[in-house]
């Protein structure tokens, strides 16, 4: 069975473009999670979807968006980047709603230059 | 609002002996728990997770946990440590009622280097 798969692991961009990340969860799982890790301010939550909606998002501005397709996969957007974006973004995916089971994508490298 | 605290940035340990990753929460509520390990330049991999019942719980590598409620802590530990084991630890919590949809609260990690 196939993990949680990100795409692209690692990418470039300039400040003030925008990006998209894609995340394909673990076939049957219908929650995903979108996660940014940084070294100051760690592992913190982004948002999550099930079912293609989203049922909450972390502290973060809303230059942070994402979307979940009817086959589950999803894609967060940054748009008019900041250095400060510049991260591993983590997705993971859950089976169902009891939030006791989440598996971790590889993540996607991004460097904001 | 919860929370985690990882006591320890950086533990360094000799090859083969014990260790004791240490983690401890605050919630005003009831908690699932976790501990994932994240090795350089790969996302996070889930070791075990505390959900209800025995309060001991094992994973997969050779690591356990113990939940202790009275002291809001769920340290992890390993009788004996390979080189292999050298990562990023990371101890997280959910809150049950929200089904996930709240996300994790993780700890800032702590940085187990194994010494030969």
């Amino acid at each position: 069975k196939a993990g949680v798969t990100q795409t692209p692991r690692y990418l470039i961009k300039t400040r003030g473009q925008q990006v998209t990340l894609s995340c394909s969860p673990i076939s049957g799982h219908r929650s995903v999670s979108w996660y940014q890790q940084t070294p100051g301010q760690g592992l913190q939550f982004l948002f999550e979807y099930f079912s293609e909606t989203q049922r909450n998002k972390g502290n973060f501005p809303g230059r942070f968006s994402g979307r979940q397709f009817s086959n589950s996969r999803s894609e967060m957007n940054v748009s008019t980047l900041e250095l400060g974006d510049s991260a591993l973004y983590l997705c993971a995916s859950s089976p169902d709603l009891s939030g006791n089971t989440i598996y971790f994508g590889e993540g996607s490298w991004l460097t904001v230059v | 609002a919860q929370s985690v605290t990882q006591l320890d940035s950086q533990v360094p340990v000799f090859e083969e002996a014990p260790v004791e990753l240490r983690c401890n929460y605050s919630s005003s509520v009831s908690v699932y728990l976790f501990w994932y390990v994240q090795y350089p330049n790969q996302g996070l991999q889930l070791l075990l997770k505390y959900l209800s019942g025995s309060t001991l719980v094992k994973g997969i590598n050779g690591f356990e946990a113990e939940f202790n409620k009275s002291q809001t802590s769920f340290h992890l530990r390993k009788p004996s440590v390979h080189i292999s084991d050298t990562a990023e630890y990371f101890c997280a919590v959910s809150d049950p009622s929200g089904g996930g949809a709240d996300g994790l609260t993780f700890g800032k990690g702590t940085h187990l280097i194994i010494q030969p």
